[in-house]
């Protein structure tokens, strides 16, 4: 059971906009730490998507957007594409340890 | 062009020992905070263990204190994971992964393409 909670999946078609929510706590994001995502496409590492919160490094598409709200995140794809088909992770800080959240399963209908 | 590749991986029976590195390459690796992170089959990911840029500073999980040792050698531009005492549960992909010490909270910017371990009778 992880300290940052994800939902299992989600799913959206072509074009379409979804968000992933990130839910933790007073001691991790709470407590002001920031969030980072990371996306894991099929047999593959998993590659930094969104960092601090809200900023995209550099390649990353800007229909991938990230935002932080009290003891929350998420990260929102707007213009799906079949391509974004993948594993999504938050990543925060918890008590001296780096804690990622389950991931979620992202299927492009 | 940032590299890290990670090589050490294999079948080892419980209670056994591994020693897995990891090469850098692309950019000043004595600059940079370094990291293992697991991930079990099907399972998500973990965080495993953190070493400081001089090697001084070092954390690891509660899953791994007392069997793992991170450690690195600025000169070699590498990067190591000693591995005692394996249990099954230590069976994952082990990813090799930079740090940018950059913010409040740390994060990964480049992983390497990871070595598997699988630990087994």
């Amino acid at each position: 059971q992880s300290v940052l909670t994800q939902p299992p999946s989600v799913s959206g078609a072509p074009g379409q906009r979804v968000t992933i929510s990130c839910t933790g706590s007073s001691s991790n994001i709470g407590a002001g730490f920031d969030v980072h995502w990371y996306q894991q496409l099929p047999g593959t590492a998993p590659k930094l998507l969104i960092y601090g919160n809200t900023n995209r490094p550099s390649g990353v598409p800007d229909r991938f957007s990230g935002s932080k709200s009290g003891t929350s995140a998420s990260l929102a794809i707007t213009g799906l594409q079949a391509e974004d088909e993948a594993d999504y992770y938050c990543q925060s800080y918890d008590n001296r340890w780096l804690i990622f959240g389950g991931g979620t399963k992202l299927t492009v209908l | 062009e940032v590299q890290l590749v990670e090589s050490g991986g294999g079948l080892v029976q419980p209670g056994g020992s591994l020693r897995l590195s990891c090469a850098a390459s692309g950019f000043t690796f004595s600059n940079y905070s370094m990291n293992w992170v697991r991930q079990a089959p099907g399972k998500g990911l973990e965080w495993v263990s953190y070493i400081s840029s001089t090697g001084y500073t070092i954390y690891q999980a509660e899953s791994v204190k007392g069997r793992f040792t991170i450690s690195r050698d600025n000169a070699k531009n590498s990067l190591y994971l000693q591995m005692n005492s394996l249990r099954d549960e230590d069976t994952a992909v082990y990813y090799c992964v930079r740090d940018p010490q950059s913010g409040v909270t740390p994060y990964f910017d480049y992983w390497g393409q990871g070595t598997l371990v699988t630990v087994s009778s």
